[in-house]
């Protein structure tokens, strides 16, 4: 069975930093693309940033340029968020999903909220 | 930025059609796909590529595009049909995912 577990949410005040992880089971991790997708309290889905399956290539939205880092970890199937520079905007539950095609799968997702 | 624009609400009686659109300047040359949203859970996909449907979706589901507009069409939807539903694409780049500000489907 297919799972992303995702971890590492929490609160935090503005400025500063969380590192969200999705541990993921159930298919070769390492030969898929990943995606961190948010979705703030009663709002839409936004999506945040992908990596390609051996994590060389990476790419972000504008609103998270230059502040979060994608990475993974293909030896221990897991799949992580740095975020840096936290801002009250941020605040969103982070979803890790297994691309967003046919093939795609989903995490429960991670609460994050910033907030002094 | 590239966006995406759907309707904020579509409201339908049990049995009728209900069509929700997705426009964006770079859908003639990028697929749409379709993900519907139930409260408090994560998103499914119910379209990928325009019009295809994945396994276990029912057939009132289908999806079209032309020129800028996507259109996801529920063919006599039904109660529990209801949910918030987003289409996505990508920047002609192909580098952004973009999501589009989803649909809140009311079925009553």
């Amino acid at each position: 069975e297919v799972q992303l577990v995702e971890s590492g949410g929490g609160l935090v005040q503005p400025g500063g930093s969380l590192r969200l992880s999705c541990a993921a089971s159930g298919f070769t991790f390492s030969s898929y693309w990943m995606h961190w997708v948010r979705q703030a309290p009663g709002k839409g889905l936004v999506w945040v940033s992908r990596i390609n399956s051996d994590g060389s290539s990476t790419s972000y939205a504008d609103s998270v340029k230059g502040r979060f880092t994608i990475s993974r970890d293909n030896a221990k199937n897991t799949l992580y968020l740095q975020m840096n520079s936290l801002r009250a905007e941020d605040t969103a539950v982070y979803y890790c999903a297994r691309g967003l095609g046919i093939k795609s799968h989903w995490g429960q997702g991670t609460l994050v909220t910033v907030s002094s | 930025s590239y966006e995406l624009t759907q309707p904020p609400s579509v409201s339908v009686s049990p049995g009728q059609t209900a069509r929700i659109t997705c426009s964006g300047d770079a859908l003639p040359k990028k697929y749409a796909y379709w993900y519907q949203q139930k409260s408090g859970q994560a998103p499914v996909l119910v379209i990928y590529e325009d019009n295809k449907r994945p396994s276990g979706i029912p057939e009132r589901f289908s999806g079209s595009s032309s020129g800028t507009m996507a259109t996801l069409t529920i063919s006599g939807a039904q109660v529990e049909d209801e949910a918030d539903f987003y289409c996505y694409s990508t920047d002609s780049s192909g580098n952004h995912v973009v999501f589009g500000g989803g649909t809140k489907l009311t079925v009553l």
